[in-house]
């Protein structure tokens, strides 16, 4: 079936460093991908997206880098900071037309003071 | 903006009875609503696709008798679990479509216990 997955299930890093979260998606027929943080007892909060025809886009801290080649997703956070510490999931639209995102495994970010 | 809202944030109740949860697009209409499941240190899981008017759509394993749901206006979706079991307790979260496909936003979530 269609799934979308992660590489690191925990991710440890110094307060002030990058991060740089990886996903692995399944589906080559995506064309939509979307980043979302969740914090501990909330709901997902979208950070940023990016659409198949691009490689990469920006955000405010937020680079996301797409290869379709191998099918490969990351999310790269600048100045990492406490308040990012979260569990970060990617999503993509797979293969329908519905609205409907599959959802990878999701990595947890851990800041270190 | 665009926020959406669910009630209760948590809930206990007793195996057997029916729980209700509201989701609620506060500042926009949502003709699509999701309804996911996430269990501790998991991803969410999909249950149902809720259309404004008309029935939900249930994902492959999901009981549409036990998890009903209804999308009574464009602002509103609520999933009733129905019978509850222990095994039903888990974190329920909504999410309402703005304007375009994927364009979702998510609900705080909905903690319930069945005791």
């Amino acid at each position: 079936g269609e799934s979308v997955g992660l590489h690191l299930p925990t991710l440890s890093v110094q307060e002030g460093d990058n991060s740089i979260i990886n996903c692995a998606y399944s589906n080559s027929a995506s064309d939509y991908f979307i980043w979302y943080k969740q914090e501990s007892g909330k709901g997902p909060q979208f950070i940023i997206d990016i659409r198949s025809n691009m490689d990469k886009r920006q955000g405010q801290r937020v680079t996301v880098l797409l290869n379709k080649t191998v099918k490969h997703l990351s999310l790269q956070i600048a100045a990492t900071q406490p308040g990012d510490s979260a569990v970060y999931f990617c999503a993509e639209t797979g293969s329908s037309n519905t609205g409907k995102l599959i959802f990878g495994q999701g990595t947890t970010l851990q800041v270190k003071p | 903006g665009a926020v959406v809202s669910q009630h209760p944030s948590r809930v206990i109740c007793k195996s057997g009875t029916s729980v209700k949860i509201e989701c609620r697009s506060l500042d926009f209409q949502a003709t699509t609503m999701f309804w996911y499941r996430q269990f501790p240190k998991k991803s969410l899981m999909l249950m149902a696709t809720s259309n404004e008017g008309s029935k939900a759509t249930y994902e492959q394993g999901v009981e549409k008798d036990k998890f009903l749901i209804n999308h009574a206006s464009l602002t509103l979706s609520t999933l009733t679990v129905t019978s509850a079991h222990p095994e039903d307790s888990s974190f329920y979260i909504c999410s309402a479509e703005k304007r375009a496909p994927y364009e979702q936003y998510f609900g705080p979530g909905t903690r319930l216990t069945v005791t």
